[in-house]
């Protein structure tokens, strides 16, 4: 299955700040998948990145404050922008899996004070 | 939209069988999966129902009926790694998730 290398595990950051996400997958896909997963709660999805094209964002969330990247098949980046203490949380990449499912990365745990 | 309802914690003693029903709202429904999620860890990806009935992977077992919107994760001879959170999830053109339910797992 596929195998997503995300960075930076986890991070500190101090408020108004910015902070750079970056996945890379060892096979290339068509599609990346960026969640946001709240202490204690479910994930909700941020955004879908297409190589090529702006990102789709999902309800509540804009570009502005989640820039992504997708410069080709095998890498992504999401930016969390001008971060607020309620920015804190796990975010998680994901790809389609050609075997099933869908592979996660390891995720970022953010925290920003 | 698409909502997902599941309860929100289970606990059980080692050996027990646990069951975890998911109820749905959706549109543009192709099918459910079942995420596996340990504590600080990321989600795994457990099985997929595309077709109603029952998916059988070594003690885990998941089922689908498509015309009761609803499906359910089996957790048979539930040992104390199996304390995780598990969430169901729609598969259309995006992954929805439910809200997750934790599975306590006692000696």
């Amino acid at each position: 299955s596929a195998v997503i290398s995300q960075k930076p595990s986890r991070d500190i950051c101090q408020r108004g700040t910015s902070l750079t996400i970056q996945c890379q997958v060892d096979s290339q896909v068509t599609m990346m998948f960026w969640y946001r997963q709240q202490p204690g709660q479910s994930l909700t999805l941020i955004a879908t990145a297409n190589q090529g094209s702006e990102a789709t964002y999902e309800s509540g969330f804009v570009i502005d404050k989640f820039p992504i990247s997708r410069p080709n098949l095998t890498f992504s980046t999401l930016t969390v922008s001008n971060m607020s203490p309620e920015d804190s949380s796990i975010y998680l990449c994901s790809v389609i899996d050609p075997l099933g499912g869908y592979t996660f990365g390891s995720g970022t745990r953010l925290t920003v004070v | 939209g698409q909502s997902l309802e599941q309860p929100s914690e289970v606990t059980a003693v080692e050996g027990a069988i646990v069951q975890i029903n998911c109820t749905y709202q959706t549109s543009g429904f192709y099918g459910l999966s079942w995420y596996q999620q340990h504590d600080g860890g990321a989600p795994t990806f457990l099985s997929y129902n595309g077709l109603d009935g029952l998916e059988e992977t070594g003690r885990f077992s998941s089922f689908l009926s498509r015309s009761d919107s609803y499906g359910y994760l089996l957790l048979q001879e539930l040992q104390m790694k199996d304390s995780a959170s598990y969430f169901c999830a729609s598969a259309g053109n995006k992954l929805t998730f439910g809200g997750g339910t934790r599975v306590l797992v006692k000696p």
